[in-house]
């Protein structure tokens, strides 16, 4: 399997700091990464797919970059809404695996 | 819009089977465009993929699971289930159906995919006697 890990595990930030979330793969994973948002009690939601695209809908502020093993989830401005759970997910093989999540906190 | 809704038992007696069903709104599970996915997340720990399934029966499961787990689609009723035997404590989490894209790679020749855009809000299951 491949084990998805994520870095920081916890971050505290401000309202419009500028948030940088690291996932790495221990196989190369071409860009077959997503990145999704949970809060709590509800169900993860989709922000980035194939490692830098946006998903519909979802706010400018949000990025992602990165191909192989190393890759990067960016919120260029944190907003109130943001405060959440991030996860990492490869779906370059079978079994999928996620990293363990990364809380952005309020500082 | 589409939309998924997980249904079944809240609580599963040790050795017993957990089963629950997804059941799709708003659109149908025949589409050759979506395989139908289960995945897990144990009370305070990450995301567990369980399995897939196609509308033609063609399924994906986590070897690590692969065992105990069946997961069947209905698309008369569009919907889809999970079926997992021989439960213990560590199958005790909340258990989210959604939906994930499949497409022919022309290059490689294989199908492939694309992640989870679509989820049901997530059903706790709680194995206790």
């Amino acid at each position: 399997d491949i084990q998805m890990t994520q870095s920081p595990s916890t971050l505290s930030a401000s309202v419009g700091d500028r948030v940088t979330i690291t996932c790495r793969a221990s196989q190369r994973i071409s860009s077959w990464l997503a990145w999704y948002q949970q809060k709590p009690g509800k169900a993860p939601k989709l922000l980035i797919y194939k490692a830098s695209s946006l998903q519909s809908g979802v706010p400018s502020r949000f990025s992602g970059s990165g191909s192989g093993t190393e890759f990067t989830l960016t919120i260029s401005s944190l907003q109130p809404d943001d405060f959440a759970t991030y996860h990492c997910q490869q779906y370059n093989s079978f079994p999928w695996t996620f990293g363990q999540g990364t809380k952005v906190e309020i500082k | 819009q589409l939309q998924l809704q997980e249904s079944g038992p809240g609580l599963v007696k040790p050795s017993e089977t957990l089963s629950l069903t997804c059941t799709v709104t708003g659109g149908s599970i025949s589409s050759s465009n979506y395989y139908w996915g289960w995945i897990r997340q144990p009370p305070g720990r990450g995301l567990e993929w369980i399995g897939s399934v196609y509308y033609s029966g063609s399924t994906y499961y986590n070897p690590s699971l692969k065992s105990r787990v069946t997961i069947s689609g209905d698309t008369s009723k569009s919907r889809f289930s999970l079926r997992l035997s021989s439960v213990t404590a560590a199958d005790t989490a909340v258990y989210y159906c959604a939906r994930h894209g499949t497409h022919y790679d022309f290059w490689s020749g294989f199908p492939a995919f694309e992640p989870f855009d679509i989820w049901g809000q997530g059903t706790m299951v709680t194995v206790s006697s």
